[in-house]
């Protein structure tokens, strides 16, 4: 394997459920990242995490909680979603290189439905 | 203030024209400028980007207009193919932090 890896690629959810999304990073990254994509809207960051330290949290409501247990992997855990939360959900990591840019290496995403 | 604002919405060229994607900005302290090329199914990646100091940058048949007075940067592709048929995301950040501020988003379809 290698770059960025998410499992599953699909996940079809009731609003009562309990589930989660993983990601895998196969680059020596110390920074990984979750981003929410919708339709027509900018790609929305949600977490940041650091060296396994979350340094980043964008006002996302409590029902996705992040979990980082390593440098090479991220869990997002979901439950009670809404409909609105339908989405594509893209992990990405990148690699603080000390020249200030921000490279992020993207996941295919895992396409998220709220019924 | 941490806005990107991208036009247009999406594109449509005839195989060979060139295509060009504008964004703007208001933060000044952001220092880095990519542009992420997304396909179908795929995750958006890393196509090219630029700093503030330089105000164009070529890679290939792609490249970077940057106005740091008018707080704008431009991409422009090249004798543009149907495999360039992408929705492409300007992008900006600043040294030190994490957080990339997107466009919204422009889909291109390059007719053959």
């Amino acid at each position: 394997e290698t770059g960025v890896t998410q499992t599953p690629r699909h996940l079809v959810m009731g609003m009562t459920n309990k589930k989660s999304l993983k990601c895998e990073q196969h680059l020596g990254h110390n920074a990984m990242y979750w981003y929410k994509q919708s339709a027509k809207k900018p790609l929305e960051l949600m977490f940041v995490y650091s060296l396994e330290e979350r340094v980043e949290n964008n006002s996302v409501p409590s029902r996705f909680s992040p979990e980082c247990p390593n440098s090479s992997h991220l869990f997002l855990h979901l439950h009670t979603l809404q409909p609105e939360d339908s989405a594509l959900y893209l992990c990405a990591s990148s690699q603080e290189q000390g020249t200030g840019a921000n490279v992020l290496t993207f996941g295919a995403g895992s396409r998220l439905t709220v019924l | 203030q941490q806005q990107v604002k991208q036009s247009p919405q999406s594109l449509i060229v005839q195989k060979g024209g060139i295509p060009i994607i504008n964004c703007a900005y208001e933060n000044t302290a952001f220092d880095y400028f990519p542009w992420y090329q997304q396909f179908p199914g795929k995750g958006p990646a890393l196509l090219i980007a630029i700093r503030p100091d330089v105000s164009e940058k070529k890679e290939g048949r792609f490249t970077i207009s940057f106005n740091k007075s008018a707080k704008q940067f431009s991409l422009h592709i090249m004798d543009s193919q149907p495999g360039d048929s992408a929705t492409y995301f300007c992008a900006a950040s600043y040294t030190g932090g994490f957080k990339t501020i997107f466009g919204a988003g422009t889909r291109l379809f390059v007719k053959a």
